[in-house]
């Protein structure tokens, strides 16, 4: 049973323009809301976390928006570089320990 | 500063054979977790481990696998005997508290083949 959903595999976008992750929940007990990175061979890597309490958050080029009412978060990454081609995963947790993962964006950047 | 060390890279063994996977988590962080990828079913929690102490193993699919943190800085994942379908990579993860918005922190994963 899949709590957490990226419904679109892919997302192409063009060097400079923005990229717009989306993400939606079903368990409205999460309280968290982190994003990860992903490159090929390596492990998800940290980069943007949101809390409940708040709807939007920042960090450089990247930024966290949470919609609590449609369950629905988004990751917006402007402008997108080359380096920023990766796999996306959003991932949401309780108060707890247990950390969901959806099934991932793979995000291509063209030059 | 080391991250969360994993070992072998790769390993490809023959069903029916014992595989042992290895995890250095990063000092000072109390919680370990191993996660499976799958094409099908994705980033999947295995255990968690609290202070050493398994918290949670609901996610280890049947017997054949199993899960010691015998010491803060390190823990093994075991799989015996193993399967063509536990062919996966394998992720462990720290972190510092391993609730709210402490992030994960992973290695770089064990790609399981099992012929």
């Amino acid at each position: 049973d899949q709590q957490v959903k990226q419904n679109s595999p892919s997302l192409s976008v063009q060097e400079g323009r923005i990229s717009i992750l989306n993400c939606d929940y079903t368990n409205s007990m999460f309280d968290y809301f982190l994003w990860y990175k992903k490159y090929p061979a390596e492990g998800p890597t940290f980069l943007i976390s949101i809390s409940s309490i708040k709807d939007k958050n920042e960090d450089g080029r990247f930024t966290v928006f949470l919609n609590k009412s449609a369950k629905h978060l988004s990751l917006h990454i402007v402008p997108s570089q080359p380096g920023d081609s990766a796999v996306y995963f959003c991932a949401a947790r309780s108060n707890d320990y247990k950390l969901s993962f959806g099934a991932g964006t793979t995000v291509t950047v063209r030059a | 500063d080391a991250g969360v060390i994993q070992s072998p890279r790769h390993e490809v063994t023959e069903m029916g054979q014992e595989v042992t996977l290895r995890c250095k988590p990063i000092s000072g962080h109390n919680s370990l977790f191993w996660y499976r990828q799958t094409m099908m079913r994705g980033l999947e929690l295995l255990i968690y481990f609290n202070n050493n102490v398994p918290i949670d193993d609901s996610g280890m699919p049947e017997d054949r696998f199993s899960a010691k943190m015998p010491n803060a800085s390190f823990s093994t994942l075991k799989i015996q005997p193993s399967e063509p379908r536990d062919s996966a990579v394998y992720f462990c993860a720290s972190s510092p508290g391993g609730q709210g918005n402490s992030p994960l922190h992973f290695g770089n994963g064990t790609r399981l083949t099992v012929t």
